[in-house]
């Protein structure tokens, strides 16, 4: 089954500690991106991927890193969580960046207090 | 002004009613719009796309563009408590032969009651 998984669904943490949400894709696409979804704010692209190695900023960031080394894995790496981090979080990939049909992750929804 | 906007509801409709939810947007060069469905703790599913101005259609579902007016809309006839859900729209630039990243709309929650 086509799908995009995330880990963990759920995640509290405190302000500063270090956390990684997993992405991984089983469709050999070569665009990924995140997203975090906010009341009143909508979604919001963070990092996106255009292939192995090839990161860029989306519109949102700051506060996060990621990295590429695969092509299924995209990793989202909050190195210094605060709490204007609590959001949800999605993960989406597509075959390329401008395919409409991008397939997003179940969301990981992250408290940091 | 945001480049899009987007009413965020709640709307709350019975059964059977026809259902328009709708976008504006500021920028010119989006040329590519989409409508995406998100149900409660599942993320967005793409539900229709269309390049031009004019009507697409797909089933229940209708996509409308006008771009003189910077204006979207998505129809849903004969909605079903299925279609209980937000109903995000999102929009692509498209100059100098490159196109832009998505940009999407915060998001209209649908409740349809039986």
């Amino acid at each position: 089954e086509a799908q995009v998984t995330q880990n963990p669904r759920y995640l509290i943490t405190v302000t500063g500690k270090k956390l990684t949400v997993t992405c991984s894709q089983n469709m050999n696409h070569e665009y990924m991106s995140w997203y975090r979804q906010d009341p009143g704010l909508g979604l919001r692209q963070i990092y996106y991927s255009m292939n192995v190695e090839v990161t860029d900023k989306g519109d949102v960031p700051e506060g996060y890193k990621v990295s590429r080394k695969e092509k299924r894995n995209f990793p989202l790496i909050l190195e210094s969580p605060s709490p204007n981090q609590t959001s949800l979080y999605f993960c989406a990939s597509s075959l390329f960046r401008t395919q409409e049909t991008q397939y997003f992750g179940p969301g990981t929804r992250l408290l940091v207090l | 002004q945001k480049e899009v906007e987007q009413d965020p509801g709640p709307l709350s409709v019975p059964e059977g009613a026809i259902v328009s939810l709708n976008c504006t947007y500021s920028n010119s060069a989006f040329q590519y719009f989409m409508w995406y469905r998100q149900y409660s703790r599942k993320g967005p599913e793409l539900l229709m796309y269309t390049y031009s101005s004019g009507n697409k259609e797909d089933g229940r579902f209708t996509a409308q563009v006008d771009k003189s007016s910077k204006y979207i809309s998505l129809f849903i006839r004969d909605s079903q408590p299925s279609d209980s859900a937000t109903y995000l729209c999102a929009m692509r630039t498209y100059a100098g032969g490159s196109q832009g990243n998505l940009i999407f709309g915060k998001g209209t929650k649908l409740s349809v009651k039986p």
